[in-house]
């Protein structure tokens, strides 16, 4: 069965501070991995994807990685702000016959002043 | 921002009663989804559309159902609803899925549903 699990649950930063969260998933074959930034009481927006041959890409002080030969990815935060208090959710996507998304339960990050 | 509304944003409805939230996009986007999202349970699937009158069952469809008669509109119908239904409800699209292209979701704001 397909799954992404993401780690920490929950984290709290202080304003300025880096923090990096993971998400491990078991998708095969995979196609894609996007993450997800979803702010409270709104749906879900895209932060960055990421393909098979992709190693790293930005999204201003987004950052993500990925290792397609561990299955891993991670999301850099780089200076954080207050506004950056939001669920990060995992999202994966196989390339075989299911192109139905995975979705990690996500991690809640709070950034406080 | 994509062009996604559903309705109503907000409904309280009593154990047994029937509801429909509704999903009306503006974006002429084949695929259409319905999630819920619990506390500790992230998003789930509930059913989806890969076009008019094509329709699939996600992983927590049952007590659900679904109906698209128009590209544009996505129907969420919960026949007799039950506590265990009280969720957030999100509605999601995509340009393109199967074996191409990596189908970001565009959801909507969500709606709120309680069953007393």
């Amino acid at each position: 069965k397909n799954q992404v699990e993401q780690s920490p649950q929950s984290l709290i930063i202080l304003e300025g501070k880096n923090c990096t969260l993971q998400c491990n998933y078991t998708v095969s074959p995979f196609s894609n991995l996007r993450w997800y930034k979803q702010d409270t009481g709104r749906g879900p927006v895209s932060l960055t994807i990421m393909t098979f041959s992709e190693n790293t890409k930005s999204n201003g002080r987004y950052t993500a990685t990925l290792d397609a030969d561990t299955k891993q990815s991670s999301l850099h935060i780089t200076a954080s702000q207050l506004s950056d208090s939001a669920s990060y959710i995992c999202v994966v996507t196989g390339s075989g016959g299911s192109y139905i998304p995975t979705f990690g339960r996500g991690t809640s990050l709070i950034v406080h002043p | 921002d994509a062009g996604i509304t559903q309705s109503p944003r907000h409904k309280v409805t009593e154990t047994g009663t029937p509801v429909t939230l509704r999903c009306h996009q503006t974006e002429n986007h084949r695929y259409m989804y319905w999630y819920r999202q619990d506390p500790g349970h992230g998003l789930r699937l509930i059913h989806y559309s890969y076009g008019v009158k094509d329709t699939d069952k996600g992983e927590v469809s049952d007590g659900y159902s679904v109906s698209r008669s128009k590209t544009e509109d996505f129907l969420l119908t919960l026949e007799s609803a039950t506590s265990s239904q009280t969720s957030v409800y999100f509605c999601a699209i995509s340009g393109q899925g199967a074996f191409k292209d990596t189908g970001e979701l565009f959801f909507g704001e969500g709606s709120r549903l309680t069953v007393l």
